[in-house]
């Protein structure tokens, strides 16, 4: 089946500096894409989408890129705070999939104070 | 945007009993999802359940095992049968609200199967 990756498992930064979380997607079909923040025991938390017609999308503190050549999405987050410390997961959505979401492998954000 | 709950929010069970977990929205949507959250892992669809017709299950989960109820537009439930400890995992819903892109999820049920 298709699979949306992640590069890296796990990303450790300090407080104040930018993140870049990396997620891979193999459905060319996907024209959809969400990343969503997930604290611990709670359910997953829609940080920011982006459609396949755009490259780029910014949020309040966060910016998606979106690379369809190469397959390939990024969440960026600005001025990294202890609050942003949590696992990070891409989804991608196809048009014809009925509001289907497949997540990747997820990345877990530690922020060091 | 939709609020969710969901109820148990958590249970230690044994082997071979069913639980049923509820989802409760406090607005009228179409589009519900089950996910399964393996621990340390991704979230990974169990099924659509829309209102007005029978579940839709993804690959590698089948009714038997995984039954669905969507009585109206605001609930669903889903049953885990006859469980085993590879069913410990968290399972959480989600809603698609009509005029919203995005899906909202509930807080998950984290069940552990002894």
């Amino acid at each position: 089946g298709e699979n949306v990756g992640l590069h890296l498992p796990t990303l450790s930064v300090q407080e104040g500096d930018n993140s870049i979380i990396n997620c891979a997607y193999s459905n060319s079909a996907s024209d959809y894409f969400i990343w969503y923040k997930q604290e611990s025991g709670k359910g997953p938390q829609f940080i920011i989408d982006i459609r396949s017609n755009m490259d780029k999308r910014q949020g309040q503190r966060v910016t998606v890129l979106l690379n369809k050549t190469v397959k390939h999405l990024s969440l960026q987050i600005a001025a990294t705070q202890p609050g942003d410390s949590a696992v990070y997961f891409c989804a991608e959505m196809a048009n014809n999939q009925g509001g289907k979401l497949i997540f990747g492998q997820g990345t877990e954000l530690s922020v060091k104070p | 945007s939709a609020v969710i709950s969901q109820k148990p929010s958590r249970d230690i069970c044994q082997r071979g009993t069913s639980l049923t977990i509820q989802c409760q929205v406090d607005s009228q949507v179409t589009m519900m999802f089950w996910y399964r959250q393996q621990p340390g892992q991704s979230l990974t669809l169990i099924a659509t359940a829309n209102q007005g017709s029978e579940a839709t299950y993804e690959s590698g989960f089948v009714i038997d095992k995984f039954p669905i109820s969507r009585p109206n537009l605001t609930f669903s439930t889903l049953t885990v049968s006859n469980m085993s400890p590879e069913d410990s995992s968290i399972y959480l819903c989600s809603v698609e609200p009509p005029s919203y892109n995005e899906q909202f999820f509930g807080p998950g049920t984290r069940l552990t199967v002894l």
